[in-house]
């Protein structure tokens, strides 16, 4: 199986910059997915990386490094809104749309 | 909005009700799936479906039945649960099973359920 590590609550200003991790053991996975989840609301798709580097998506950039076991979700210019749960997940193969899931990362943002 | 939609938002029952979550998708997609989201935990799988057809249950105690009548609509039928069974139960939808890697997956807002 799968398991993904993820910090439990990571807290910052409004204008900073938040990098949440992602370490995980694993013998091989399709790719590394990022979802977001406010209080009381649906996780929504973020990112996904397929290959080792950085997608950059306006604020957000997500990163993956296979021979290092490592990814990470980086926020920038965060805002008030970008209060919320933050989770890595990677799809093991033959996994019919499974999706292994880490335990989620709180983030906190403050004035 | 997602295009899922979970109802009821919240739901309180005693260890010998039962009742059923409901699941809808308006996106056209195949496959559904349930996830159960406890406190500081990774989300677990619970069941798939594909094209109406349960194709994945993840060792889930069977007072927790499902059910997928067509391809927008499933549901969660609960009897005699566990309070160890209170948790956000999430409803999700996809385009197929693929193996697509960047197959995203959409989620509703989630049952939050409490056995008393």
């Amino acid at each position: 199986g799968q398991s993904l590590e993820q910090p439990s609550e990571v807290t910052a200003v409004e204008g900073a910059i938040v990098q949440i991790n992602c370490t995980y053991q694993t013998s091989g996975f399709y790719g590394l997915s990022w979802y977001q989840q406010h209080d009381g609301g649906a996780p929504t798709f973020l990112s996904y990386n397929a290959l080792d580097g950085l997608e950059e998506t306006g604020r957000f950039s997500s990163f993956l490094s296979r021979s290092d076991s490592y990814g990470y979700l980086l926020l920038q210019e965060l805002q008030m809104k970008d209060s919320a749960s933050y989770f890595c997940a990677v799809r093991p193969p033959d996994s019919w749309g499974k999706l292994q899931f880490g335990a989620g990362t709180q983030v906190v943002v403050t004035p | 909005e997602t295009g899922v939609t979970q109802t009821p938002r919240h739901l309180v029952m005693g260890m010998t009700n039962k009742k059923s979550l409901k699941c809808e998708q308006h996106l056209g997609h195949n496959a559904m799936y349930w996830y159960k989201q406890s406190a500081k935990k990774p989300l677990e799988l619970m069941f798939v479906y594909s094209l109406e057809e349960r194709v994945e249950n993840n060792s889930v105690p069977s007072r927790f039945s499902p059910e997928c009548p067509n391809s927008s609509h499933l549901f969660l039928h609960l009897h005699t649960l566990q309070p160890e069974d209170s948790a956000l139960y999430l409803c999700a939808s996809s385009q197929d099973l693929s193996v697509s890697p960047n197959e995203k997956l959409f989620f509703g807002s989630g049952t939050q359920l409490s056995v008393l």
